[in-house]
């Protein structure tokens, strides 16, 4: 089974500056994904980043990194250079193997201009 | 724009009632899948289809249920509708069945049940 702890239900950042989201997770699988998604006030889900469990180097994608400590189980999103459009739900999640993705409760992130 | 494509966006029914969720994958992708997100349970997912097969279950009620047709679109029906039903129902998909693919999500649907 898999487990995605999220522990910080809201944030508040200053535009331009960069933010960190937490992120735990707990599963017994050897091999994995990790994955974080936004879900601004319209609703939809959008995919930010995704790193596997081998991968040695942290993924990154534009503004969006992802903090990959292995032995902690940690996978913490940080977003750099923060804009007013960023503003929205983050979600963690993890996939091993044929399941399904498991997701976090989510962190609220509100940037503030 | 995902490319997932779902309908209806919003639905409002009343308790009891049967309702037809559906949904389109990206072109090219071969498994759907579905995902509940209430404001109690958060994001659960319910069901995966591969290529018209159910592959995985996941929190799924017996009262609902899912299929995948020969076009790879899918349809979640829900029945005999409970007030606790209410929720944004996701669908996504990816290309194969396993592997750590990201799954592209559609706008979801919005189910209101009175």
């Amino acid at each position: 089974a898999q487990k995605i702890t999220q522990t910080q239900p809201g944030m508040f950042v200053q535009e331009k500056e960069a933010v960190t989201l937490d992120c735990t997770y707990d599963t017994s699988d050897q091999s994995y994904g990790l994955f974080w998604y936004k879900q601004p006030s319209s609703g939809e889900m959008i995919f930010l980043i995704y790193q596997g469990s081998y991968d040695e180097q942290n993924a990154t994608e534009g503004r969006y990194s992802l903090n990959f400590q292995k032995a902690r189980k940690s996978a913490n999103l940080v977003i750099s250079a923060s804009q007013l459009g960023d503003s929205a739900m983050y979600f963690c999640a993890s996939k091993g193997g044929r399941r399904a993705l498991t997701f976090g409760s989510g962190t609220r992130l509100q940037v503030q201009p | 724009d995902s490319g997932v494509t779902q309908t209806p966006k919003h639905l409002i029914t009343a308790t009891g009632q049967r309702v037809t969720l559906r949904c389109s994958p990206r072109s090219g992708d071969l498994s759907v899948y579905w995902y509940q997100q209430s404001l109690d349970q958060g994001l659960q997912f319910l069901i995966q289809y591969y290529n018209g097969e159910e592959r995985a279950k996941g929190n799924i009620l017996e009262r609902f249920s899912a299929q995948q047709f020969p076009d790879l679109h899918s349809e979640l029906n829900l029945s005999s509708l409970e007030l606790g039903d209410s929720a944004l129902y996701f669908c996504a998909s990816s290309p194969l069945a396993g592997g750590y693919n990201e799954q592209f999500f559609g706008p979801g649907t919005r189910l209101t049940v009175l």
